[in-house]
């Protein structure tokens, strides 16, 4: 099937540095979302990207957070500076379109991120 | 509180038996979407529905819209079923997928 690939899978950082997250989508896809997970918890909505703007985010998505994919390259989540409580795995999914039929979340394989 | 609940939170299954896990929803719903979460943490589609019934091998999934929740049943589990399963819910207004607390399943010989 569709694959989404994240890079890298582990990234170990001291707290206060900055941190980026990289995602290749699946090719033909428009829609972008970062998901956060804590060990053993459930998915928390980060926020969705589209044509090169922020769709919609959620109060897990801070103010050091920010989110880019320019033309041709990774989708990003970059978090500056990084904070104890953003250690967890972080999940990039795509999907083709907002509508009923074609709004199917394709998920990575995500980037475990340790904040020491 | 949580707007997509999903029961039991854990479940252990003899294999080849069957079983149903269930996502209640408190939000108007659009589409449900269905995955599993194996040990390494890498998710697996397992269904997308708008109202109605899916079924795929030993799977079947129905997502009741008026009700407001969706089923999973695993018929004759195998070791291999073993993992966390979650719902994922569209609402009607909303750009994104909001996840349930997740099922942990374990099937044992």
């Amino acid at each position: 099937g569709p694959k989404v690939l994240q890079i890298p899978s582990h990234q170990i950082i001291d707290m206060g540095q900055m941190v980026t997250l990289n995602c290749d989508p699946v090719s033909n896809h428009l829609y972008f979302y970062w998901y956060k997970q804590i060990l053993g918890q459930q998915m928390e909505f980060l926020v969705n990207f589209y044509n090169g703007k922020v769709m919609e985010k959620s109060k897990l998505f801070k103010d050091q957070f920010s989110v880019e994919r320019p033309d041709g390259s990774y989708f990003t989540l970059k978090i500056q500076p990084t904070a104890l409580e953003d250690s967890a795995v972080y999940f990039c999914a795509s999907s083709l379109a907002l509508d009923n039929s074609q709004n199917t979340l394709y998920f990575g394989a995500g980037t475990r991120l340790s904040v020491l | 509180g949580d707007q997509v609940k999903q029961s039991p939170s854990a479940l252990s299954l003899q294999e080849g038996t069957n079983s149903a896990l269930r996502c209640n929803f408190s939000i108007a719903t659009t589409t449900v979407q269905w995955f599993l979460q194996n040990p390494r943490g890498s998710l697996m589609n397992l269904f997308y529905l708008v109202p109605g019934t899916k079924e795929n091998g030993r799977l079947k999934s129905t997502f009741n819209s008026k009700e407001s929740y969706s089923t999973l049943h695993i018929r004759d589990a195998q070791l291999e079923d073993s993992g966390t399963y979650f719902c994922a819910a569209e609402a009607g207004s909303g750009t994104y997928q909001r996840f349930g607390t997740g099922t942990k399943l374990q099937v044992v010989p």
